[in-house]
């Protein structure tokens, strides 16, 4: 199994500005995910992060607008870059052990 | 690329009432299949899983589900439901294909139990 702590739970931003979201496991793992789930919505797979390597993203997701970080095999970062009020939703990020997924508590990001 | 359906957005139930949530994908090879719930203000978790073998699996809180794998299906079940069980429900398929792995979700369903 894994644990996952996401820091902010919650943040409210102005337009125009970026919002750094922190994923930390409480072990190593190959894979990280980073999705969106947004009002009413079912969850949308933004990319995938790999330690070492790129960030894979999804169609309809770009990485000006999403960068990623992997720095090691327990930590990532999202940021949403250049917010608008559209980008409000809960970000979750999620990593995959023994083909299951564990998911965070999410981040609840409000733009105004 | 694979797809997952729900076919119910919102389920109206009364206590002690069965219920069955419909889920059906769209991939032909090998899958693993999940349902997570996600009850008011919490995060998302895991409720049962079928990786292989018997296809009637069970899970938490006296849930089942069954892996049609003729029927592209994995419907969710429980015989009778409780208040605690309003919450919504995703269903999500897991496909590893060469260096491709990802898990999608269905639209999920609401449900809401009566007291």
């Amino acid at each position: 199994s894994a644990v996952i702590s996401q820091k902010p739970s919650r943040d409210i931003c102005q337009r125009g500005t970026s919002l750094t979201i922190q994923c930390q496991v409480d072990s190593q793992v190959t894979m990280m995910f980073w999705y969106r789930q947004q009002p009413g919505q079912s969850l949308t797979l933004i990319a995938t992060a790999n330690q070492g390597s790129e960030a894979t993203y999804e169609s309809g997701f770009v990485i000006d607008k999403f960068p990623i970080s992997r720095p090691n095999l327990t930590f990532s970062t999202l940021t949403v870059s250049n917010m608008s009020p559209e980008d409000s939703s809960i970000y979750l990020c999620s990593v995959e052990v023994s083909a299951q997924q564990y998911f965070g508590p999410g981040t609840r990001l409000t733009v105004t | 690329a694979q797809s997952v359906s729900q076919h119910n957005h919102h389920v109206i139930l009364s206590e002690a009432a069965s219920l069955e949530l419909g889920c059906n994908y769209s991939y032909g090879g090998t899958v693993n299949l999940f349902w997570y719930v996600q009850y008011p203000g919490q995060h998302l978790q895991l409720l049962l899983k079928y990786f292989s073998g018997d296809p009637l699996v069970k899970g938490i809180k006296g849930f089942e589900a069954e892996f049609i794998k003729s029927k592209f299906s994995f419907n969710l079940r429980k015989p009778s439901v409780q208040w605690s069980d309003t919450a919504e429900y995703f269903c999500a398929v897991f496909i590893s294909s060469g260096s491709a792995r990802q898990l999608t979700f269905g639209s999920g369903t609401q449900l809401t139990v009566l007291p």
